[in-house]
């Protein structure tokens, strides 16, 4: 079964580092998005994107986060300056174009800010 | 406002037995969705519910939806260890991309 595949697993940084989480969405499928999990706490959206842009972004996704499509297969999430309120699992997902199908999510990246 | 709040916050069942969980909703939705979650792991879709539908079948999962009261059962029948995980539920809005997510429900199978 195709699958969203995320790199790195754990991620252990320096506050103030720059930090680059990326994700190999499935290959027919055209809405990429970066969620976010806080130990604990709710699976929070943070920016959805489509047609090589954002079409939708939270709150949280604020001018330290960019999201990119390099190239036809990767989708990266840079956060410019790491706090330590950043620590959390990052989940990237995708879904067809047709509506009515569920998110396929990534075993997610496990970002450590220290 | 907040969407996609589940209940129980925490299920213990013998294996075998049936396990139901709910969610509520606060908001007009375009479709319902459930999540499971192994400890530390990805999200593994489940099913989905439009919101024109009622009730739907996946294996030993069903899943009802009621959009007058703004709620969604997941049940899943026949508990087998394997099923030891938490699961959410996520509400998806007409007119955006965003899935809101509850606060799940870890269920726990004694075997």
């Amino acid at each position: 079964e195709p699958e969203v595949t995320q790199t790195p697993s754990h991620q252990v940084t320096q506050m103030g580092q720059e930090v680059i989480l990326r994700c190999v969405p499935i290959s027919n499928h055209l809405y990429f998005y970066w969620y976010r999990q806080i130990l604990g706490q709710k699976v929070e959206f943070l920016v959805s994107f489509y047609n090589n842009e954002i079409s939708e972004k939270s709150e949280i996704f604020d001018d330290q986060f960019s999201v990119e499509r390099p190239d036809g297969s990767n989708f990266t999430l840079k956060i410019r300056s790491t706090k330590l309120e950043d620590s959390a699992m990052y989940f990237c997902a995708s879904r067809p174009a047709q509506g009515g199908y569920g998110y396929t999510f990534g075993s997610g990246t496990r970002l450590t800010v220290v | 406002s907040q969407q996609g709040e589940e209940d129980p916050q925490a299920l213990s069942i013998q294996e075998g037995e049936n396990a139901t969980m709910n969610c509520s909703y606060k908001t007009s939705i375009n479709n319902l969705q459930w999540y499971r979650q192994n400890s530390g792991r990805g999200l593994v879709h489940l099913i989905l519910i439009r919101s024109n539908e009622r009730e739907k079948h996946s294996g030993r999962l069903r899943v009802t939806l009621d959009t007058s009261k703004k709620s969604s059962s997941l049940l899943i029948t026949a508990s087998r260890a394997a099923d030891t995980a938490s699961y959410f539920c996520a509400v998806l809005n007409f007119g955006n991309e965003k899935l809101t997510f509850g606060t799940g429900t870890r269920l726990t199978i004694i075997p």
